[in-house]
């Protein structure tokens, strides 16, 4: 069964660092997603993506965050400048054109800013 | 106001017994979607069940249901027969339409019910 793909699972970084985290969607998905989890809270949406370009972004999704499709498979998330409340896990999903209301959540990267 | 309510932080059910984990919603649109997650300890996030607003049934997949009931905003997940395996975090979520009626798949999640399930 094709699944979403994240890497790495665990990233430490130090404060003021870039971090970039890469997600794999499923193949024939065309809308990618980004959230996070602080431990022990609630999902929260960043950023949804589609077509190139952003669709949607939360206020947490500030002018540190950036997020970009290199190539035909791979979409990242860029974190320019690290702070301690960054860390998190942060989850890609993705969802095809005319089921949107399946997102498919990949496994999550651990973000642990020191 | 939250658009998500999970007020069951933590449940428990005794294996093979059937459980009804809470959630209530808050919107003004007429077009939305309410999802149900599982998160295990192991941290990945499952789909479970998705409920359309203007779906007439209730939403079945396997020992899964959803109690959609719009008049009162609740969308509350019935487990049956509960399995060890299903020891989790449970979450609520909804889709709503962003403005100008297109909705782009934004999930708002609710704060979660950890259920445990006895032997």
């Amino acid at each position: 069964e094709p699944e979403v793909t994240q890497t790495p699972s665990h990233q430490v970084t130090q404060m003021g660092q870039e971090v970039i985290l890469r997600c794999v969607p499923i193949s024939n998905h065309l809308y990618f997603y980004w959230y996070r989890q602080i431990l022990g809270q609630k999902v929260e949406f960043l950023v949804s993506f589609y077509n190139n370009e952003i669709s949607e972004k939360s206020e947490i999704f500030d002018d540190q965050f950036s997020v970009e499709r290199p190539d035909g498979s791979n979409f990242t998330l860029k974190i320019r400048s690290t702070k301690l409340e960054d860390s998190a896990m942060y989850f890609c999903a993705s969802s095809e054109v005319e089921k949107t209301y399946e997102q498919y959540f990949g496994p999550g990267t651990r973000l642990t800013v020191t | 106001a939250q658009k998500i309510t999970q007020t069951q932080p933590g449940m428990f059910v005794q294996e093979k017994e059937a459980v009804t984990l809470d959630c209530t919603y808050d919107t003004s649109d007429q077009s939305y979607g309410l999802f149900w997650y599982k998160q295990p300890s192991s941290g990945e996030m499952i789909f479970l069940i998705y409920q359309g607003s203007y779906d007439e049934q209730n939403a079945t997949e396997g020992r899964y249901s959803l109690n959609f009931q719009k008049a009162r905003k609740s969308a509350n997940l019935v487990i049956s027969a509960s399995q060890l395996g299903d020891s989790a975090m449970y979450f609520c979520a909804m889709r709503e339409a962003v403005s100008g009626g297109t909705s782009y798949g934004k999930l708002t999640f609710g704060q979660g019910t950890i259920l445990t399930v006895h032997p």
